[in-house]
């Protein structure tokens, strides 16, 4: 079993729709969790982040992490064709960022 | 400001054959990092830095290896190339024990 797993799409949907996008992981001591966004043949950068359970909110984004059942997901809220991409989820037991384990990433279509 | 600027952008090589990749950051980051990107994989860290002149190895390390000479540059060099070392390597910095990194536009490589 990997340690982070996420569906790999490709996720189509139509523009102003809400979009859930979630991980799910094996390793208990993960703590610090992100969201990564990564435009076509670009590198990936930092979306949201949160740390331990909650939701945290940023504009149309919203996280949520319950660590009780170790999924954590990403919101979008009426979504754009820009933002079109692929959504990789990232965590680690602590912010040491050689300990960061990525999950594979969902590819994620919104059409006008 | 560039950021992470990594060259070269593509390559292709043979079967044995060696080459460097450089990566650059200009926001004086003490860390850095070299992950490659694999479909149905996710980022998975080759090497890492923690400052000028130190070097660690990451969860794939073998057939690789790397060079911080300068806190600005982080090397990653394949001393004699293989087919399974074909993959999408992206260069990330870091402040220290920052959950954020900021990655490069990657480098395409294919071995043949």
């Amino acid at each position: 079993q990997k340690e982070v797993e996420q569906d790999p799409g490709p996720l189509s949907v139509p523009e102003g729709a809400i979009v859930s996008l979630n991980c799910t992981y094996s390793n208990s001591a993960f703590q610090y969790f992100m969201w990564y966004r990564q435009y076509s043949r670009k590198g990936p950068e930092l979306l949201m982040y949160t740390y331990s359970s909650g939701n945290k909110e940023d504009g149309r984004f919203t996280a949520q992490v319950d660590k009780s059942s170790k999924y954590i997901s990403l919101f979008i809220r009426d979504s754009q064709p820009s933002d079109s991409a692929t959504y990789l989820c990232a965590m680690s037991r602590d912010n040491y960022g050689q300990n960061f384990v990525f999950g594979p990433g969902t590819r994620l279509s919104v059409l006008p | 400001n560039a950021g992470v600027t990594q060259t070269p952008k593509f390559r292709v090589l043979k079967t044995g054959q060696s080459m460097t990749l450089l990566c650059a950051q200009d926001m004086n980051h003490e860390y850095m990092y070299w992950y490659r990107q694999d479909p149905g994989m996710g980022l998975r860290l080759i090497h890492y830095s923690v400052g000028e002149g130190t070097t660690a190895k990451g969860e794939v390390p073998d057939g690789y290896n790397v060079s911080r000479l300068k806190k600005q540059n982080f090397l990653l060099g394949l001393e004699s190339a293989a087919p399974s070392q074909t993959s999408v390597y992206f260069c990330a910095s870091s402040e220290v024990n920052s959950y954020e990194q900021y990655f490069g536009p990657g480098t395409r490589l294919t071995v043949t």
